[in-house]
């Protein structure tokens, strides 16, 4: 089955700095990949996706980038606030989108 | 339109006792999911339905049960809770593009 693996696992960042989070899959069947955001002693929520016929991805200040060849995707957020402090997963679906498989988490830090 | 409703929102168990975990979905999806919350292990899925009267097994289904008898309903069955089932419990609903709705989660304790 598929496995997602996700680094770092915490990630420390000055306000206005750039944050990436990586993501590697093992299924090349895989064709949809979510990025989801998890506030402390909330529910995770759909920031963004990307399917795999296409490459890159923008939503204001976040962007995700998808590299089918070598399997893996990435999260990129510029000029990072305070408020993005949160734990992000990233996960990938095959199967019609049935099911979604996650990484286990990274939780970013942004100091004032 | 509320989304996801899961309760109860916490619930203590003692060893071998059972309980249901109840999630309602008003978006009339077909997918619906339920994952477990561990610290540093992300969300693992525990059962899924494709639709109403439909179940499969996903990463972690050991000691847990499902059923989906309304479309609207997907209930979660521990028989005989284990301390090893402590977890942040979220169930999920889907239409089938992937875009998946999370409920507010459940904590529960065994002891």
């Amino acid at each position: 089955g598929e496995n997602v693996e996700q680094h770092p696992s915490t990630l420390s960042v000055q306000e206005g700095d750039s944050a990436v989070i990586k993501c590697t899959y093992s299924d090349s069947a895989s064709n949809y990949f979510p990025w989801y955001k998890q506030e402390l002693g909330k529910r995770p929520q759909l920031i963004i996706d990307i399917r795999s016929n296409v490459g890159e991805k923008k939503d204001q200040r976040i962007a995700v980038t998808l590299n089918k060849t070598a399997k893996h995707f990435s999260l990129h957020i510029t000029e990072t606030q305070p408020e993005d402090s949160a734990v992000y997963f990233c996960a990938a679906s095959n199967e019609g989108f049935q099911k979604l498989v996650f990484g286990t988490g990274t939780r970013l830090l942004v100091s004032p | 339109n509320a989304g996801v409703t899961q309760t109860p929102k916490f619930r203590v168990l003692k060893t071998g006792q059972s309980m249901t975990l109840l999630c309602a979905q008003d978006m009339n999806h077909e997918y619906m999911y339920w994952y477990r919350q561990d610290p540093g292990m992300g969300l693992r899925l525990i059962h899924y339905s494709v639709g109403e009267g439909t179940t499969a097994k996903g990463e972690v289904p050991d000691g847990y049960n499902v059923s989906r008898l309304k479309k609207q309903n997907f209930l979660l069955g521990l028989e005989s809770a284990a301390p090893s089932q402590t977890s942040v419990y979220f169930c999920a609903s889907s239409s089938g593009t992937g875009k998946s709705h999370f409920g507010n989660g459940t904590r529960l304790t065994v002891t």
